[in-house]
């Protein structure tokens, strides 16, 4: 299986920070990297698909970035409303995820 | 607005069957589109690990980690789908969520439901 890294594991950050999470995968899987945020008692949502694509209603401070084996997702502007998890998820073989990025507002 | 609801049991005894229902409403499982039904599964304080999927067509694909235990299948007159999971241990406690693919390639998931956990225990 395709081991998915995410880093940091969780953040603290300000509203209007900019903020970085990264992903690195195992071997190369070329664009097939999609992100999701997580609400405790909430459905997933999906953020971003085949690494750059917005998510449709997706506010545009969300965006992602990458190929190969690293990517990253930034939220260039944080809202209180964006504390979550934050997985990534690879689609280019058997389905795995990345142990998720906990990100808090200060 | 296609919503998706996880049902079934909060609690299962070890070596027992796990059983689980997804209810679709707002779209049709059988007339809606070439979309893949998945189960994904959390297990506490840890990531997520996707178990398996079925096609409109009734075709199932699942995880090799746990293929020996798992089914997946359809009730299209319920507009529901299922999963089974077999010969359950402590280690398949889990928030459990069914989901629906964004563009029928069963890999991108736009839809979920909001879980339902599970606990394995005698």
């Amino acid at each position: 299986d395709i081991q998915m890294t995410q880093s940091p594991s969780s953040l603290s950050a300000s509203v209007g920070d900019r903020v970085t999470i990264t992903c690195r995968a195992s071997q190369t899987i070329s664009n097939y990297l999609n992100w999701y945020q997580h609400k405790p008692g909430r459905a997933p949502k999906l953020l971003i698909y085949a690494a750059s694509n917005l998510q449709n209603g997706v506010p545009s401070r969300f965006s992602g970035s990458g190929s190969g084996t690293d990517f990253t997702l930034t939220i260039t502007s944080l809202q209180p409303e964006d504390s979550a998890t934050y997985y990534c998820q690879q689609s280019y073989s058997i389905l795995t995820f990345g142990g998720g990025t906990k990100v808090h507002i200060k | 607005q296609v919503q998706l609801r996880e049902s079934g049991p909060g609690l299962v005894k070890p070596s027992q069957t796990l059983s689980l229902t997804c209810t679709v409403s707002g779209a049709s499982i059988s007339t809606g589109g070439p979309y893949y039904w998945s189960w994904i599964r959390q297990h506490p304080g840890k990531g997520l690990e996707w178990i398996g999927y079925i096609h409109y067509s009734g075709n199932t694909y699942y995880n090799p980690s746990l293929k020996s235990r798992v089914s997946i299948s359809i009730d299209r007159s319920e507009n529901q789908f299922s999963l089974k999971l077999s010969s359950v241990t402590a280690a398949d406690t889990a928030v459990y969520y069914c989901a629906r693919d964004l563009d029928g390639s069963g890999t991108i998931f736009d839809n979920w439901g909001q879980g339902t956990l599970v606990t394995v225990s005698s």
